[in-house]
């Protein structure tokens, strides 16, 4: 089984800032990786796909990068509706998800 | 607009049943694999189980391996999830997915549905 690690667990940010968030996968997933936004309450967003390739409808200071076994998902410069929990995701061996990084002010 | 809408939550005792629905629209459901995805309180995501678009291919995490059945009728555009010997750890919000296309990510998710093992 494939183990999504993020890092960190908890991000503390302010509006305005940049926000780095990490996933490391134990093996290699190629660019089979995904990035989902959720809020309190509510269903997860697909934000990214395929690593680097935003979904429908998000924004552009979402971004993606990484390949192999090391991604970043950044959020150039955060707005307030940005603060929620992240969580990686890969599909290229079974489904696995990371354990999500939680973005506060 | 795709819309997920799932029922058949609520409260049921260990080694109980329950069965979840996801009604769909909005798309061509026979043409995309779905999924189960589950959230314990406090937690992250777990995939529980998927299914192809014709209904062929199935897979089911290992804990729940034996246990849960996933299911759909692509003419009422409907997943099921049959859940037996429900035990206390099965206690979730379970959300229906839809997969973007063969192994893609799921592009869209219904509101959740929860359920809850206890005594």
């Amino acid at each position: 089984e494939i183990v999504l690690t993020q890092s960190p667990d908890t991000l503390s940010v302010s509006p305005g800032e940049r926000a780095t968030l990490s996933c490391r996968a134990s093996q290699s997933v190629s660019s089979n990786l995904a990035w989902y936004q959720q809020k309190a309450g509510q269903a997860p967003r697909l934000l990214i796909s395929d690593a680097s390739n935003r979904a429908t409808g998000i924004p552009a200071r979402f971004s993606g990068s990484g390949s192999g076994t090391d991604f970043t998902l950044t959020i150039s410069s955060l707005e307030p509706e940005d603060f929620a929990v992240y969580y990686c995701q890969q599909r290229y061996s079974s489904w696995t998800f990371g354990q999500g990084t939680k973005v506060e002010i | 607009e795709v819309q997920l809408l799932e029922s058949g939550g609520g409260l049921v005792e260990p080694g109980g049943s329950l069965r979840l629905s996801c009604a769909a629209s909005g798309f061509t459901f026979s043409g995309y694999g779905m999924a189960w995805v589950r959230q314990a309180p406090g937690k992250g995501l777990e995939w529980v189980s998927v299914m192809s678009g014709s209904g062929g291919s199935t897979y089911y995490a290992d804990s729940v391996k034996g246990r849960f059945t996933i299911s759909r009728d692509n003419s009422k555009n409907t997943l099921y999830l049959q859940m037996n010997s429900l035990r206390a750890e099965d206690t979730a919000v379970y959300y229906c997915a839809k997969e973007a296309g063969h192994s893609r990510p799921f592009d869209y998710w219904g509101q959740g549905i929860l359920v809850t093992v206890s005594p």
